[in-house]
């Protein structure tokens, strides 16, 4: 079993591009989940899937964010256009039950905005 | 905002001395998890313990639940510097959503 895969593992760019961020989970996992990490604020859920459907995306800091889910194994997080905040490690996990929710991360992706 | 706490913030120890960890929260739970997260990786699930369950093992882990003050525990035995890495507690009410805690950051002395 790959894991769960993330693409890229590392991204620079400048202030104002636009960022998509790619996440495949673990083959049978019903539920995806994207994250984001930072020395300030720590691990924050930004949206989560559960069969493809958006179930809870309180967690988007602002419109700049959007998430995707086009199927079972691929979902997408788009920043546009992308500011020096934005600068964090993204993580994606999923899960195949709710009712045991260990979750399963994928190596993130450290994101840079000049 | 983060629903758990852990305490310390940072903790060194040397290789095999127990570490305990601390985590409280703020409101009822169904689940309180635990996560390992080495450097520049991912986080890695380490173990589950229900409300209705007090205390779990599983190997070298010990992890007690007091639900009247909303707090958990993890003890790590005989620590190995394998053992250095973040440590987050993480909770459910009952449905998929976790919120994790800020974190403690365990240091292992060869």
């Amino acid at each position: 079993d790959a894991g769960v895969i993330q693409s890229p593992r590392h991204e620079v760019t400048e202030m104002g591009q636009e960022v998509t961020l790619r996440c495949k989970p673990i083959s049978g996992h019903n539920s995806l989940f994207w994250y984001r990490q930072t020395m300030m604020r720590g691990l924050e859920l930004l949206i989560y899937f559960n069969n493809n459907v958006p179930i809870d995306d309180s967690g988007m800091p602002e419109d700049r964010f959007s998430a995707k889910m086009p199927n079972a194994s691929f979902s997408t997080l788009k920043i546009q256009p992308s500011e020096p905040r934005d600068s964090a490690v993204y993580f994606c996990a999923s899960t195949s039950s709710p009712l045991y929710n260990e979750q399963f991360f994928g190596p993130g992706t450290r994101l840079t905005v000049l | 905002s983060q629903q758990g706490e852990e305490d310390p913030q940072a903790l060194s120890i040397q290789e095999g001395e127990n570490a305990t960890m601390n985590c409280s929260y703020k409101t009822s739970i169904n689940n309180l998890q635990w996560y390992r997260q080495n450097s520049g990786r991912g986080l890695v699930h380490l173990i589950l313990i229900r409300s209705n369950e007090r205390e779990k093992h599983s190997g070298r882990l010990r992890v007690t639940l007091d639900t009247s003050k909303k707090s958990s525990s993890l003890l790590i035995t005989a620590s190995r510097a394998a053992d250095t890495a973040s440590y987050f507690c993480a909770t459910d009410q009952g449905n998929e959503k976790l919120t994790f805690g800020t974190g403690t950051r365990l240091t292992i002395i060869p």
